[in-house]
């Protein structure tokens, strides 16, 4: 089966500068989908970003880009210029290209922005 | 409306209390789905509708039991709940094709006294 760890329960960074968030993943599949989703504090839960397996380009949504790395099966989230509007819980979820509809999900990250 | 709305926003009830959650999606998705959101926990996916069959059933107790009369709404009917059971309950939806997004709504929060 497949699994999705996040092993940074809570990060923070200063406004304006970078962060990444980590995720990994277990599979034994080769063609997948991965998203990054936001949840900002009693707000809903919204994609930032989404990679396709087969696609070796990272993915990018203008300050957040995607490290991803198939092989080590490692799917980080980098945002750039960080903004207080940034701060809320991320998600990392994977998804097979199969006819499942279901998200394997990771517990979290929550992301502070310090001013 | 827009997007996808979930009714009551917040909701407490008794564990021998029978409730209902309603969700409804603006976005001509055919797909829908129930999660539950704990403290700290992975979102645990409970039902799955597509063109308002269930495809999924992740184990859930039969205390929680979910209903889609049409593509746009769905239901989780509660009864007899437990403690443990409180939680965030999330709806999502998605036009269902390989790779496509989940839209959420902002959820109902659950206390079980």
């Amino acid at each position: 089966a497949q699994t999705v760890t996040q092993s940074q329960p809570e990060m923070s960074v200063q406004e304006a500068e970078t962060v990444t968030l980590s995720c990994t993943y277990d599979t034994s599949e080769s063609d997948y989908y991965l998203f990054w989703y936001k949840q900002p504090p009693s707000r809903q839960m919204i994609l930032v970003i989404r990679q396709e397996a087969y696609k070796q380009q990272n993915a990018t949504e203008n300050r957040f880009s995607v490290n991803f790395q198939k092989a080590a099966k490692s799917f980080s989230l980098k945002i750039s210029d960080s903004q207080l509007g940034d701060a809320a819980m991320y998600f990392c979820a994977y998804r097979s290209a199969g006819s499942n509809y279901q998200l394997i999900w990771g517990a979290g990250t929550k992301l502070i922005i310090k001013p | 409306e827009t997007g996808v709305t979930q009714t009551p926003r917040h909701l407490v009830m008794g564990m021998t209390n029978k409730k209902s959650l309603k969700c409804e999606q603006h976005l001509g998705h055919n797909a829908m789905y129930w999660y539950k959101q704990s403290a700290k926990k992975p979102l645990e996916l409970m039902f799955v509708y597509n063109f308002k069959e269930q495809t999924e059933n992740n184990s859930v107790p039969s205390r929680f039991s979910p209903e889609c009369p049409n593509s746009s709404h769905l239901f989780l009917h509660l009864h007899t709940l437990q403690p443990e059971d409180s939680a965030l309950y999330l709806c999502a939806s998605s036009q269902e094709r390989i790779g496509d997004e989940q839209y959420f709504g902002p959820g109902t929060r659950l206390t079980v006294t």
